[in-house]
């Protein structure tokens, strides 16, 4: 089944312990994007892979970081994480990243509480 | 960038009715897909319609890219349509396929 999956699914933590959230796409998809979503600032991106060893920073990165590595596979990486980021985040992948025109797909969430 | 306005924001049916949510953009878009919010969190693909008109079940929507409107329509309601239906578009403006979300219709299916 073709799919975007992320681990963990749940995950509360304490402010400064490092995290990583996986991302894996099975679809052979070129680019790669996670999300944030929070009440009332909806959907916002926070960093972005045309491909791989590609990445570029969207709309809200501070406080994060990702690698693009392996084509599959797209962490996230929270080094410190804060109380303000404490959020439900989103992986995402579309066959292609230029131009538009690719309908994208996403994965499950992880629902992060940093105390 | 990229306004996307969806309403109405809030909407009650009783199950069984039928509804037409509505999502006007700013500007023309290469991409505009439609998604449920279900009450888990998770994002459902529900179409991917830059333009036309497609159809899946009781669902189907149109994208008239001209006017720069959306239209979903849900008919013969059930309570499994509860949650929040997010329009998200992608103009050629932006590099890095970054999908601009609607703040939603939160849909409620009483039974």
């Amino acid at each position: 089944e073709a799919q975007v999956t992320q681990n963990p699914r749940y995950l509360i933590t304490v402010t400064g312990k490092k995290l990583t959230v996986t991302c894996s796409q099975n679809m052979n998809h070129e680019y790669m994007s996670w999300y944030r979503q929070d009440p009332g600032l909806g959907l916002r991106q926070i960093y972005y892979s045309m491909n791989v060893e590609v990445t570029d920073k969207g709309d809200v990165p501070e406080g994060y970081k990702v690698s693009r590595k392996e084509k599959r596979n797209f962490p996230l990486i929270l080094e410190s994480p804060s109380p303000n980021q404490t959020s439900l985040y989103f992986c995402a992948s579309s066959l292609n990243g230029r131009a538009g025109w690719w309908e994208q797909f996403f994965g499950p969430g992880t629902r992060l509480t940093v105390l | 960038g990229i306004q996307v306005e969806q309403s109405p924001p809030d909407l009650i049916l009783q199950e069984g009715a039928n509804s037409t949510l509505r999502c006007n953009f700013s500007d023309s878009v290469n991409n505009l897909q439609w998604f449920h919010q279900n009450p888990w969190g998770q994002l459902i693909n529900l179409f991917y319609i830059p333009s036309g008109t497609k159809q899946n079940g009781r669902l189907s929507a149109t994208t008239v890219a001209t006017e720069r409107y959306s239209l979903l329509y849900i008919s013969s309601s059930q309570t499994t349509d509860s949650g929040v239906y997010f329009c998200a578009v992608e103009s050629g403006e932006t590099s890095g396929s970054r999908l601009t979300f609607g703040e939603g219709t939160q849909l409620t299916v009483n039974p």
